[in-house]
């Protein structure tokens, strides 16, 4: 398994709460990316990095922000966590951009109630 | 906007029966992936196909790509249960700042003894 671990793997929160969800890896890889995952829709992007401090939005953006400020950790932070952002979210991870597979975190179960 | 739709969405078939899961995406591409999910798991990459015509097996699975079609198949042979999964195909596609997935909604497959 790629060495990837996200923390923690099960969160309950209420409404109107700030959350941070940790990606970790050690496989020096560039870029970083977390999805989430609901029913009925597969897997959307939320962020990515393509290298230290480096960012950018995915398709479902709003309402989450991400830093960057080692290679082997990427942060998702939930800033007012709301009923609609319970999901199961993924860390996932690849070498180079184009062409190149990733490989996905173990997941963290969010519930905001 | 790229648009990845899978289908059929829920498929249940006999072990020993084939059967094929088909992906087509709206845009331009010649990279696509196959990911395996097990039933609250993490995903698994199966195949990466990176050009007009690439075809890749591994065991009772078989993955093709036809860019000028923009249409991916996953094919299972002889299904066992240990095939039962929701299987994702995901398109490569130039963003921003590097090159993003967008993920088809899953097929659900069930293999009945």
């Amino acid at each position: 398994d790629a060495g990837i671990t996200q923390s923690p793997r099960h969160k309950v929160t209420e409404t109107g709460t700030p959350v941070t969800l940790r990606c970790h890896q050690t496989e020096n890889h560039r870029y970083m990316y977390w999805y989430r995952q609901d029913p009925g829709h597969g897997l959307r992007l939320i962020h990515y990095s393509y290298g230290v401090k480096d960012t950018d939005k995915g398709e479902v953006s709003d309402g989450y922000s991400v830093s960057r400020s080692k290679t082997e950790d990427f942060l998702l932070t939930l800033e007012s966590a709301t009923s609609s952002q319970t999901s199961v979210y993924f860390c996932a991870i690849s070498w180079g951009s184009g062409g190149y597979e990733q490989y996905f975190g173990p997941g963290t179960r969010l519930t905001v109630t | 906007e790229l648009k990845v739709e899978q289908n059929p969405l829920f498929l249940s078939m006999q072990e020993g029966k084939n059967y094929t899961i088909y992906c087509n995406y709206s845009t331009t591409s010649d990279r696509l992936y196959w990911y395996r999910q097990d039933p609250g798991k993490s995903l698994e990459s199966l195949f990466v196909l990176l050009s007009n015509g690439a075809v890749k097996q591994e065991g009772r699975l078989m993955a093709s790509l036809d860019t000028k079609a923009r249409l991916s198949t996953l094919h299972i042979t002889a299904a066992v249960h240990d095939l039962s999964a929701t299987y994702f195909c995901a398109v490569d596609i130039r963003g921003a700042g590097s090159y993003q997935l967008t993920f088809g909604k899953g097929t659900k497959l069930s293999v009945i003894p």
